[in-house]
């Protein structure tokens, strides 16, 4: 596609649900890339991939956090029993291949627990 | 791991002037240095990048340099222009661990007409 695609753009669930934020890369771009932005802060890094699999799951904050991606492309990130804490903007990002480092940002999903 | 520090955290300039956004990291092993613009509601773009082997960058009004003694680097905008208003993100890169970068907390820039 033309750019890195989020869906959906806002998403407002109750404590203790689960979510699912999905993540369409650049057409071609190899590596994937999952960033958390919290009110007036910066950007947190969360999990990289390259390809299918996950080299670097480091900055998951908790085990409630996953996310997968198939066939090179799509990825979901999921957070499970959802706490207050999480109400965040999820920015997907993608480069070319694991040794671009220029990051081509999708416009995120605004996460809202009440 | 790597610490990003970033200043000032909010900017309010005159349509015309300079702007200068600082900042210092903590790994002397970073070699990748991007800023991102993020407009109220939009994504992060990336406006402009320097790598440790050059010292100074620029596209057009913007410009990048980078002190690698003294671990900082600076954007600057020249000619500033109401439509420049928004954050501003600076950025180091974890060698070895492509794509991760630390984010420096961010500017707020508002250039008044």
């Amino acid at each position: 596609g033309a750019g890195v695609s989020q869906s959906p753009s806002n998403k407002v669930t109750e404590k203790g649900k689960d979510v699912e934020l999905r993540c369409d890369p650049i057409s071609g771009h190899t590596a994937l890339y999952w960033y958390r932005q919290s009110l007036g802060q910066g950007l947190e890094f969360l999990i990289y991939f390259q390809g299918n699999s996950a080299p670097d799951k480091s900055g998951l904050p908790s085990d409630r956090f996953s996310a997968e991606r198939t066939g090179g492309s799509v990825s979901t990130l999921t957070i499970q029993r959802t706490q207050q804490e999480d109400s965040a903007v999820y920015l997907c990002a993608s480069s070319r291949d694991r040794v671009d480092e220029k990051l081509f940002f999708g416009s995120g999903t605004q996460l809202s627990v009440l | 791991g790597e610490n990003v520090e970033q200043h000032p955290s909010t900017l309010s300039v005159q349509e015309g002037d300079s702007a200068v956004i600082k900042c210092t990291y903590s790994d002397s092993a970073s070699n990748y240095f991007p800023w991102y613009k993020q407009e109220l509601g939009k994504r992060p773009q990336l406006i402009i990048d320097i790598r440790s082997n050059v010292g100074e960058k620029k596209d057009q009004r913007i410009a990048v340099t980078l002190n690698k003694t003294a671990k900082h680097f600076s954007l600057h905008i020249t000619e500033t222009q109401p439509e420049d208003s928004a954050v501003y993100f600076c950025a180091a890169n974890q060698v070895g661990s492509y794509g991760k970068l630390t984010f420096g907390q961010g500017t707020i820039l508002t250039v008044h007409p």
